[in-house]
C-alpha cells in the first residue's frame, strides 16, 4: 500500500515554463488537495477536489490549474511558472468530509530561477 | 475570513523540558482541529479533538480543546531529541478542507 506518491521530488524550473506535478493514490479516497508550504507560513491550499471530474479553488490558486481526471490521480500545472511560486508542494488524500487524519504526500520542491 | 494561528512560531528547549504549543482560531463553522507533526518531510498525524476539555493523549504528548476560548494546546513532556520537528494546527472549517496554521518550529538540544 503506498498511500499517496508525488512526482517529481524535485524539480528546477525557468521563469515561463510550464510543468505539471501528479499525485497519486491508491486508498480509494473521494477527497484530494494541493498545498504549498513556504518559510513561517505553513500550508495553504491551491486547489482541492471533492470527487473524480470535480475541482475548486481553495485560498492561492492564481498561477496554478487542476485535473482530477481519475478518482486516483490529481494533477497541478503551472502554466507559466515564476519565482513567487519557488516552494513545497504537498498532495493530500482523505476518505470523506470528516479529515480524519489527511494522508500526505512527501512533497515536491520547487525551485523557479 | 477563517483563520489559524500559532505561537510560538519557533521554540528552542533542553533535552528532559516540557513545551506547551499553542493553536488558536477563527471559523465561522468549526468542527474538529488536527495536530500535525511534520519532521523532514510529510506531516503525519497527531490528534483530533472535536469536543472542549477532554484530553487527547499519546505518550508524552497530549492535547486539549478549549471551544470558549476557541484554541487548543499541545503538551509534550520529557522532550528528547526526536520530538524535534515543525507542529503544525488545522481546523475543519466544514468546507471539506483544513485550514493551517504558520507551524511552531520546536527544536531540542541535547
Amino acid at each position: 500500500n503506498a498511500g499517496v506518491t508525488q512526482t517529481p521530488k524535485f524539480r528546477v524550473l525557468k521563469t515561463g515554463q510550464s510543468m505539471t506535478l501528479l499525485c497519486a493514490q491508491d486508498m480509494n479516497h473521494e477527497y484530494m488537495y494541493w498545498y504549498r508550504q513556504d518559510p513561517g507560513m505553513g500550508l495553504r491550499l491551491i486547489h482541492y477536489s471533492v470527487g473524480e471530474g470535480t475541482t475548486a479553488k481553495g485560498e492561492v490558486p492564481d498561477g496554478y490549474n487542476v485535473s482530477r481526471l481519475k478518482k486516483q490521480n490529481f494533477l497541478l500545472g503551472l502554466e507559466s511558472a515564476a519565482p513567487s511560486q519557488t516552494s513545497v508542494y504537498f498532495c493530500a488524500s482523505s476518505y470523506d468530509r470528516e479529515n480524519y487524519g489527511y494522508t500526505f504526500g512527501s512533497g515536491t520542491r520547487l525551485t523557479v530561477v | 475570513e477563517d483563520k489559524v494561528v500559532q505561537s510560538p512560531l519557533s521554540l528552542v528547549v533542553h533535552e528532559g523540558d516540557t513545551v506547551t504549543l499553542n493553536c488558536s482560531y477563527e471559523v465561522t463553522n468549526f468542527r474538529s482541529l488536527l495536530w500535525y507533526k511534520q519532521e523532514k518531510k510529510a506531516p503525519t498525524f497527531l490528534f483530533m479533538l472535536t469536543s472542549s476539555g477532554i484530553e487527547k493523549k499519546s505518550g508524552r504528548l497530549s492535547s486539549i480543546l478549549d471551544k470558549k476560548e476557541l484554541s487548543s494546546i499541545l503538551n509534550i513532556t520529557a522532550t528528547q531529541t526526536g520530538d524535534s520537528a515543525i507542529y503544525l494546527c488545522a481546523v475543519d472549517n466544514q468546507g471539506g478542507k483544513l485550514i493551517f496554521g504558520q507551524g511552531t518550529e520546536l527544536s531540542v538540544k541535547p
